[in-house]
């Protein structure tokens, strides 16, 4: 079982806006930052945000990311087919002394 | 730019040991880190630890303390991660990938392409 939460898929149609939630503790997103991944089908995951709404270059501002309390969430406007993959939450756990991840959520573009 | 090519997948027996290594190119400092994750089947990613090439120290998830070791070839710029004692549930996609520092406030990129890593009898 994965330490951080998240719904295990998520839809949406081409143009549409979809939020995907991530949910911790105060030991790892109550305290630390949420960094973002985007694993497309068969490839390794690339970084999409990092310090929760941080986007690294080549990154188009479709894609944002916040993070309140317990919480953190990553926001798609204008979906695109391509957009669909795996999004994987992470975060430092200072009570475990590691990284902890998310189980992921599939994103599918209908 | 910053290059992370691993080697082929393994076929293992339980209670073997494996060694996955992760060849770096591109960088232009110092002092970054190598991190290791896993990806169990149809699974999320799980953390396993880091090494800094430049000091040769490391850091693994308590999970792995024990039966992880990681390590760097100074000559090749080649870090390998080589675990022990394999059981079916090892049975992953392992993943180097670079960050800057150990800081709680980083982030993993650019990422390897993966050893897929089967563990049967």
């Amino acid at each position: 079982q994965s330490v951080l939460t998240q719904p295990p898929s998520a839809s949406g149609t081409p143009g549409q806006r979809v939020t995907m939630s991530c949910s911790g503790s105060n030991s790892n997103i109550g305290s630390n930052i949420v960094n973002w991944y985007q694993q497309l089908p068969g490839t390794a995951p690339k970084l999409l945000m990092y310090s929760d709404d941080q986007r690294p270059s080549g990154v188009p501002d479709r894609f944002s990311g916040s993070r309140s309390g317990t919480s953190a969430s990553l926001a798609i406007s204008g979906l695109q087919s391509e957009d669909e993959a795996d999004y994987h939450c992470a975060a430092w756990d200072d009570s475990l002394d590691a990284w902890v991840f998310g189980g992921g959520t599939k994103l599918t573009v209908l | 730019q910053v290059q992370l090519i691993q080697s082929g997948a393994e076929v293992k027996k339980p209670g073997a040991s494996v060694k996955v290594s992760c060849k770096t190119s591109g960088y232009t400092y110092i002092g970054y880190y190598i991190q290791w994750v896993r990806q169990a089947p149809g699974q999320g990613l799980e953390w396993m630890g880091w090494i800094n090439p430049d000091r040769g120290a490391t850091d693994s998830a308590q999970k792995f303390q024990g039966r992880v070791n990681m390590s760097w070839d100074t000559s090749s710029r080649v870090a390998y991660m080589e675990m022990s004692r394999l059981q079916s549930d090892d049975t992953a996609v392992y993943y180097c990938a670079s960050s800057y520092s150990s800081s709680t406030a980083d982030y993993f990129d650019p990422w390897g392409q993966g050893t897929l890593v089967t563990v049967s009898s």
